[in-house]
C-alpha cells in the first residue's frame, strides 16, 4: 500500500524566508502528485498537480517538482509571508484514489 | 475547475443522534469523494460515491454508519450515524482527483459531545 510521508512536521521560518517542504512516496506507480493548502478547521485548496510525466510546475511564488523514480517531491515556497502559514498537504494518485501525507504546519512569523 | 459547496461548516451534535452533510458542485461530475479528517491526522477515504450505483466502502467503514447517497452528478449527501465522541472530525466531500486534479468543499466540522 502507498505511504506518503511529509518532512518536517512542523515549520516556523521569518518573514522573507525561501523555504521548502518535502513529501515522499514508497509506490512510484503514481498518475500524479498534488499539494494542498489547508487552514485550520478548513477544506483543501488546491496549489499545483504535476502529472507523473513532469518534473516540475510552477505557480506564482510556489515551485513544485517530482521526481518519481526517487519517490520524492518537494515544494519551494519563495519569499515568503504570513499569509503563508497553513499547513500543506502533498497527496500522491494511485488507480483509485488519492494517498494523503500527514502534512507540514508552517508558521510564518512577522 | 469545480467549485464545491459543503455544508453545514461545523456543528456540535449530542452522542446518538445523526448529521447529514450536503455536497454541491456546480458542475456534473462522476466520482464523489468523502473524506475523514481526524485532528491531527490526515485525511483518510471514507467511500467513493458514484452517481446510480452504491457507494464503494474502504476498509473500515460501513454503510450502516456513513449512507451516502448519490442522487445525480452534482450532489451527494454523508450521514454520520449515532454519533459518538470518536466521530469528532472533519469532514470533506472532494470531487475528480484521481486522474485529474482534486477539488475539495469547506469541509464540515463536527464535535460530538
Amino acid at each position: 500500500k502507498q505511504e506518503v510521508t511529509q518532512i518536517p512536521a512542523a515549520l516556523s521560518v521569518p518573514e522573507g524566508e525561501n523555504l521548502v517542504l518535502n513529501c515522499s512516496f514508497t509506490d512510484s506507480a503514481i498518475y500524479n502528485l498534488q499539494w494542498f493548502r489547508q487552514d485550520p478547521g478548513k477544506g483543501l485548496t488546491s496549489l499545483l498537480l504535476i502529472q507523473s510525466s513532469q518534473r516540475e510546475q510552477t505557480s506564482g511564488r510556489l515551485n513544485a517538482s517530482l521526481d518519481k523514480s526517487s519517490g520524492r517531491s518537494t515544494l519551494y515556497i519563495a519569499a515568503s509571508q504570513p499569509g503563508d502559514s497553513a499547513t500543506y498537504l502533498c497527496a500522491v494518485a494511485g488507480a483509485n484514489n488519492l494517498f494523503f501525507g500527514t502534512g507540514t504546519r508552517l508558521t510564518v512569523i512577522p | 475547475s469545480a467549485v464545491i459547496s459543503q455544508k453545514p461548516s461545523r456543528d456540535i451534535c449530542q452522542r446518538g443522534t445523526s448529521l447529514t452533510i450536503q455536497c454541491q458542485v456546480d458542475s456534473q461530475v462522476t466520482m464523489m469523494f468523502w473524506y475523514r479528517q481526524q485532528p491531527g491526522q490526515s485525511l483518510t477515504l471514507i467511500a467513493t460515491a458514484n452517481q446510480g450505483s452504491e457507494a464503494t466502502y474502504e476498509s473500515g467503514f460501513v454503510i450502516d454508519k456513513f449512507p451516502i447517497s448519490r442522487p445525480n452528478l452534482t450532489f451527494s449527501t454523508l450521514t454520520v450515524s449515532n454519533m459518538s465522541p470518536e466521530d469528532s472530525s472533519i469532514y470533506l466531500c472532494s470531487v475528480e482527483g484521481v486522474i485529474t486534479e482534486a477539488f475539495f468543499g469547506q469541509g464540515t466540522r463536527l464535535t460530538v459531545v
